[in-house]
């Protein structure tokens, strides 16, 4: 079955300081792997997916993932963080047509 | 914004009492999933249509039930309600079921307040 880890229930980083949120996964195959953020009161906002091919995907808001099939990664990256950026985010992974299974999220605080 | 609409967006009601959820997927979009996020199971798939058909059920009660109408609208029926369906429910849509298509976009979500 598949699943996802969030290690990192909170993380807090400077403003301005680079940022890397950890996703691992469980699943057979390649899956197909999204990163989402939920600002308070918000619905889910895609960030970003991985299909297939170029294991760097660029997102929205100048966020990345890279796609590390040795580790079973799909960390979320941004080189420089915005206080606007304080948010839930979470990892899914999912099967082609199924629904998506999330991780339990890191709370992002941005500190001045 | 999403293109997805969910109705109402808060709702508060009585233990025992039923409650109706509606989405509204985005335009051209045959699929719609729901989802309920709650702070100890964080986010849990309940159910999905795909071009009014049931085509996989998840960790859905057997007190809540759901649909999809011919406009592709969908509707999900909570019954029997307890505090502990308390909760926000989320309605994601996606064009189709494979590569690309199946990206999902999510609702603003119905917060559900049972008291």
């Amino acid at each position: 079955a598949q699943s996802v880890t969030q290690p990192d229930i909170h993380i807090t980083v400077s403003e301005g300081a680079s940022l890397e949120l950890r996703c691992n996964y469980s699943y057979g195959a390649t899956p197909y792997l999204f990163w989402y953020v939920q600002s308070p009161g918000q619905g889910l906002q895609l960030l970003l997916k991985y299909f297939s091919g170029d294991t760097l995907v660029q997102g929205i808001k100048g966020f990345e993932a890279e796609f590390k099939r040795s580790q079973s990664s799909f960390n979320l990256r941004k080189p420089s963080v915005h206080w606007s950026d304080a948010a839930e985010y979470f990892c899914a992974v999912g099967d082609s047509g199924y629904a998506l299974n999330f991780g339990k999220g890191t709370s992002l605080l941005v500190t001045p | 914004d999403s293109g997805v609409t969910q109705t109402p967006k808060h709702l508060i009601t009585a233990t025992g009492q039923r409650v109706t959820l509606r989405c509204s997927p985005r335009s051209g979009d045959l699929s719609v999933y729901w989802y309920q996020q709650s702070l100890d199971q964080g986010l849990q798939f309940l159910i999905q249509y795909y071009n009014g058909e049931e085509r996989a059920k998840g960790n859905i009660l057997e007190r809540f039930s759901a649909q999809q109408f011919p406009d592709l609208h969908s509707e999900l029926n909570l019954s029997s309600l307890e505090l502990g369906d308390s909760a926000l429910y989320f309605c994601a849509s996606s064009v189709g079921l494979a590569g690309p298509s199946y990206e999902q976009y999510f609702g603003p979500g119905t917060r559900l307040t049972v008291t």
